[in-house]
């Protein structure tokens, strides 16, 4: 099955500044990468994705890429705020079944 | 209406009680998903209904039992559960199989707890 590692397991950045998380998966079948905020004691929320034909997708201060070759994908957020903030799942995706990163919680100092 | 929803929020159950979870979504999605979630860890995948059918069960055990009377419920039925089995049960779905439609929304999540 499919097997999904993410780094780093936490992350503490000064507000204004960048935030990058990796992932690696392990199944070249996997075509749908997507990227889920959770804020504590709330539903997982779609940020960004990117489908296995794209290398690179932005949205605003947020962007994905992506490199099939390699099996990596990274997001990438710029000009952090205290409201990024929260816990960031990579997953990927083959048919239904989307696997997660074990996740990254991110903390914005003000 | 764009939302997944779930019932109840919270729940407390006995290991000898039984209970049911409920979803519905009203966005036209043919695929609906149950994941459970302990607390710091990813949302793990438990069943997946596609057109009103299984399609996947990962090898959850039989204390759970899903179904989807149809395109727009789901529940899950809960019998003789253990407090291991205490978590975030989150309900999700998407449009369906086929390029372009594996986005998966998901609802607002049912706190179980097993004493």
């Amino acid at each position: 099955g499919e097997n999904v590692e993410q780094h780093p397991s936490t992350l503490s950045v000064q507000e204004g500044d960048s935030a990058v998380i990796k992932c690696t998966y392990s199944d070249s079948a996997s075509n749908y990468f997507p990227w889920y905020k959770q804020e504590l004691g709330k539903r997982p929320q779609l940020i960004i994705d990117i489908r296995s034909n794209v290398g690179e997708k932005k949205d605003q201060r947020i962007a994905v890429t992506l490199n099939k070759t390699a099996k990596h994908f990274s997001l990438h957020i710029t000009e952090t705020q205290p409201e990024d903030s929260a816990v960031y799942f990579c997953a990927a995706c083959h048919d239904y079944k989307l696997s997660f990163g074990a996740g990254t919680t991110v903390t914005v100092r003000a | 209406d764009t939302e997944v929803t779930q019932t109840p929020k919270h729940l407390v159950m006995g290991m000898t009680n039984k209970k049911s979870l409920k979803c519905e979504q009203h966005m036209g999605h043919r695929a609906m998903y149950w994941y459970k979630q302990k607390a710091k860890k990813p949302p793990e995948l438990m069943f997946v209904y596609s057109y009103e059918k299984l399609s996947i069960n990962e090898s959850v055990p039989s204390r759970f039992s899903p179904e989807c009377p149809n395109s727009s419920l789901l529940n899950l039925h809960l019998h003789a559960l253990q407090p291991e089995d205490s978590a975030l049960y989150l309900c999700a779905s998407s449009r369906g199989s086929g390029q372009g439609n594996y986005e998966q929304f998901f609802g607002p999540g049912t706190r179980l707890t097993v004493l």
